[in-house]
């Protein structure tokens, strides 16, 4: 089936630093691909929806300036989560959706861990 | 708006014993259904989905799912769990109407003992 893979798996650093994640649709293209931000043991929020060669759309309270995304092809959108703060821990998982059969296909997630 | 809501935080089951997640959803348009299976820092799996047809959906690792329309509910169920079901299962729908937005239940943490 289709793959959607994410880069890093997991990443600590310092608070204040900036962090790029990555995801990537490895057999297909993807117009669109969504982030989701999981706390422990809680379930998976949207936080905005990526769209090939133009602005992401955001959820309600999720602050665009913190996290920046950019689509800048049809396999690739990145996450950067700006200054970033111990409060900005947390489980990142990207999907995408394939052209064909409209399926949503998920990354293996990237643990971000702010010190 | 679409929500979710998965009855149980937690089903703890022994080995070989059956099992039903439960699943219900608000929607005041149609939705389509789906289950992912979520294992410990890995990203989600898809169990299987109801799109259309009929009201039972069979998915991958013997798990079966129907939909009921009538009380609104898609719950899971296997008739003998295994060690290795063990994870979080996720209940979701979306509106292919609008935006295509997967909105998750709040997750459900299968615990298989043997």
């Amino acid at each position: 089936g289709a793959v959607v893979s994410q880069h890093p798996s997991w990443v600590i650093c310092k608070s204040g630093t900036s962090v790029k994640i990555e995801c990537r649709s490895l057999d297909f293209q993807a117009t669109t691909m969504f982030w989701y931000r999981q706390f422990p043991k809680q379930s998976l929020m949207l936080m905005a929806t990526s769209n090939e060669g133009s602005k992401a759309t955001y959820e309600q309270g999720v602050e665009k300036d913190k996290f920046l995304i950019n689509h800048a092809s049809l396999t690739l959108s990145t996450l950067t989560v700006t200054s970033a703060h111990p409060e900005d821990s947390s489980f990142y998982i990207c999907s995408a959706s394939s052209p064909n059969t409209g399926e949503l296909f998920f990354g293996e997630g990237s643990r971000l861990t702010v010190l | 708006a679409q929500s979710v809501t998965q009855l149980d935080s937690q089903v703890p089951v022994f080995e070989e014993a059956p099992v039903e997640l439960r699943c219900n959803y608000s929607s005041s348009v149609s939705v389509y259904l789906f289950w992912y299976v979520q294992y410990p820092n890995q990203g989600l799996q898809l169990l299987l989905k109801y799109l259309s047809g009929s009201t039972l959906v069979k998915g991958i690792n013997g798990f079966e799912a129907e939909f009921n329309k009538s009380q609104t509910s898609f719950h899971l169920r296997k008739p003998s769990v295994h060690i290795s079901d063990t994870a979080e299962y996720f209940c979701a729908v979306l509106n292919y109407q609008g935006a295509q937005k997967l909105v998750f239940g709040q997750g459900t943490r299968l615990t298989i003992n043997p």
